[in-house]
């Protein structure tokens, strides 16, 4: 499975867009971004997931670039409980190959 | 919303003992898997399995570790004889299909070998 690059940490005020960003230059036409996110030591949660098109949910936004090497997350209004670690994750299938990388920890700031 | 359900919330055994984490997945769900996070570090995948088999498995689930899908509902994983580095979150996370579809992971199980 393609490897990630995201940025160590980032803050964001509370209200704003936060914009989280993934390098995945790498990626096969067959791989999936998928975004999960992980407060303190609970599970983690599913965000969001694309292959090639950008995508919208109710928790946020996937802009996934037209060579696909790179992608954005937008919280479009953060709030203090989306302080967390986001990962981002490129695999094909779940069958177990895909590994949750150090992420980027978002602070949101009030 | 379904969810992913993971029982005890905490477990704390002496060395050498056998533990059963216990999982009940998301009830359509299809494949399971068990993850483990040693405090401070990443989310370590273990396990996936699918129609009563194991699908793949990490370096790390060893002959100590093995899972079962006792019934229709149930989805466990069981340490042998725990040691002091088992300590750990473990998660269970399903997924409704192999691709294209996220994983839905528990709150977790914390387990303190002591």
């Amino acid at each position: 499975d393609a490897k990630t690059t995201q940025p160590t940490s980032m803050d964001c005020a509370e209200g704003r867009a936060a914009n989280l960003p993934c390098n995945h230059s790498t990626i096969s036409g067959n791989e999936y971004v998928y975004w999960y996110r992980q407060i303190h030591s609970q599970g983690p949660q599913y965000i969001i997931h694309g292959l090639k098109n950008n995508e919208t949910n109710e928790m946020a936004s996937l802009i996934i670039t037209e060579d696909r090497k790179s992608s954005t997350l937008i919280l479009p209004h953060a709030t203090l409980r989306d302080t967390a670690v986001y990962y981002c994750i490129v695999n094909e299938n779940n069958a177990g190959k895909s590994t949750f990388g150090d992420g980027t920890t978002l602070t949101v700031k009030p | 919303e379904p969810e992913v359900t993971q029982t005890p919330s905490h477990q704390v055994t002496q060395m050498g003992q056998e533990v059963i984490l216990r999982c009940v997945p998301i009830s359509n769900h299809l494949y399971f898997y068990w993850y483990r996070q040693i405090l401070g570090q990443k989310v370590e995948f273990l396990v996936s399995f699918y129609n009563n088999e194991i699908s793949e498995k990490s370096e790390i689930f060893d002959d100590q570790f093995s899972v079962e899908r006792p019934d229709g509902s149930n989805f466990t994983l069981k340490i042998r004889s725990t040691k002091l580095e088992d300590s750990a979150m473990y998660f269970c996370a399903s997924s409704e299909r192999l691709v294209g579809s996220p994983l839905h992971f528990g709150n977790g199980t914390r387990l303190t070998v002591t």
